[in-house]
């Protein structure tokens, strides 16, 4: 059962748009949303979070929009650049409970940032 | 200073063996994870640690055993290896009660 569903796959933008990521979450328990960045070789590395008590959260170029009634929420890349170019991978979770600190994955987005 | 390592980064074996991934962390973090990533690049725990005690155990096969010495290491031992056991091994930790997740650079895993 695929828990937390990601799209679209792969991307494609060109230096300075706006590259747009979407996920959606089915279990309304999970109350922690982090959003992944995964270079070749490398392993993730956290981008931004967000809890569902805020909408929105925005961190340099990086904004998460989260909409708690719809179950969904999406990163925003602003004034995309070459060097962002990665998989992004959003996640959920729950505090406490046997499924403490357990991160369920969406399945990932190779974004890629043309010059 | 690596705050999660990972050895080794490559390890191509053949059908049948056993072998063990090592993990280490110096973040002063209680809590530990196993996770796997597959060829197309999803990633799905396996295990965590808290403290040293286990406390997620997904639906991995009772091949793979983790263990923690201590708070600061979790080493995976695999038995009768697999083809499909071929994937990349990555570590985690964080600290309790937070979710911030810490990622060590990954162990991609070959079984020939």
């Amino acid at each position: 059962q695929q828990q937390v569903k990601q799209s679209p796959q792969s991307l494609i933008v060109q230096k300075g748009g706006i590259s747009i990521i979407n996920c959606a979450y089915e279990n309304t328990a999970f109350d922690y949303f982090p959003w992944y960045q995964q270079f070749p070789g490398k392993g993730p590395a956290l981008l931004i979070a967000i809890r569902p008590d805020v909408s929105e959260k925005k961190e340099g170029r990086f904004t998460i929009s989260f909409n708690k009634s719809a179950k969904q929420f999406s990163l925003h890349i602003m004034d995309s650049q070459p060097g962002d170019s990665a998989t992004y991978f959003c996640a959920a979770s729950k505090d406490g409970g046997t499924s403490y600190g357990k991160l369920t994955f969406g399945q990932g987005t190779i974004l890629t940032v043309h010059p | 200073d690596t705050a999660v390592s990972q050895t080794p980064k490559y390890l191509v074996t053949q059908m049948g063996n056993d072998k063990s991934i090592k993990c280490e962390q110096n973040l002063g973090h209680d809590t530990m994870y196993w996770y796997k990533q597959d060829s197309k690049k999803f990633l799905k725990i396996m295990f965590s640690y808290n403290n040293k005690e286990l406390i997620i155990n997904e639906t991995v096969p009772n091949r793979f055993s983790p263990k923690s010495p201590d708070k600061a290491h979790l080493n995976l031992h695999i038995n009768s290896l697999e083809l499909g056991d071929s994937a990349v091994y990555f570590c985690a930790s964080s600290r309790a009660l937070k979710n911030t997740q810490y990622f060590g650079p990954g162990t991609r895993l070959t079984v020939l």
